[in-house]
């Protein structure tokens, strides 16, 4: 079945450094892909999405584009901050039927120090 | 201010006794979502439903129960039969759920304890 993979935390990173976030997954067809922070005892929050190949997705400075070549989502940010400290997780949209399911991988902690 | 809102924000329950998880969206969005979050883990998929009166399981329904009577409101019932219920849940909606482009969108959770 459809599924996505992210790398482990935590990412431990310094404010002003380079963050990537990789993410991969196995789908058939071509799904549409996510980004989601959570913030400490918080819901899910839309940090961006692609929705073809070939597509970048980006907000608040994050970037990932949609590599259907390599299966992959990879999140990345120039330039980090203590308040981008969170949970993130990919995720993309599988149609079940006439059902578009949200399928997570497990999460990555970043967290970043001043 | 469109949004989801959940309530209440943490939930006690005893062993033994069923309790009710509200959900409610002021969107206009026709499809609704119930996820649980375990520690670590991502989220995994309890019941959806796509229109007023119809709901279908998602991947881990047992000793769940859910209703949608009116479009803006999806209340979560979680049961005796739930061998597990400690986590934190989350529901969502989406303008139809039936496009792999929706969009979920995500209320703050209820964080429930079992005692």
């Amino acid at each position: 079945g459809d599924s996505v993979t992210q790398m482990e935390g935590p990412v431990t990173l310094s404010e002003e450094a380079f963050l990537t976030i990789n993410c991969t997954y196995t789908a058939t067809g071509y799904p549409s892909l996510f980004w989601y922070v959570q913030y400490p005892g918080e819901g899910l929050q839309l940090l961006l999405k692609a929705t073809k190949a070939d597509d970048k997705g980006s907000n608040k400075g994050f970037e990932a584009t949609y590599r259907k070549e390599t299966t992959s989502f990879h999140l990345e940010k120039g330039s980090v901050q203590v308040s981008d400290s969170a949970v993130y997780f990919c995720a993309l949209t599988h149609l079940s039927g006439n059902t578009g399911k949200l399928i997570f991988g497990q999460g990555t902690t970043l967290q970043v120090k001043p | 201010d469109g949004g989801i809102t959940q309530s209440p924000k943490y939930l006690f329950r005893k062993e033994g006794q069923n309790v009710t998880l509200s959900c409610e969206q002021n969107l206009n969005h026709d499809a609704m979502y119930w996820y649980r979050q375990d520690p670590g883990q991502g989220l995994r998929l309890i019941y959806y439903s796509q229109i007023v009166n119809d709901f279908q399981k998602g991947d881990i329904a047992e000793g769940y129960s859910v209703s949608r009577e009116k479009k803006e409101s999806f209340p979560l019932t979680v049961t005796s039969a739930q061998k597990n219920p400690t986590a934190f849940y989350l529901c969502a909606s989406s303008i139809e759920g039936t496009f792999q482009t929706d969009t979920q969108y995500f209320g703050p959770g209820t964080r429930l304890t079992v005692l």
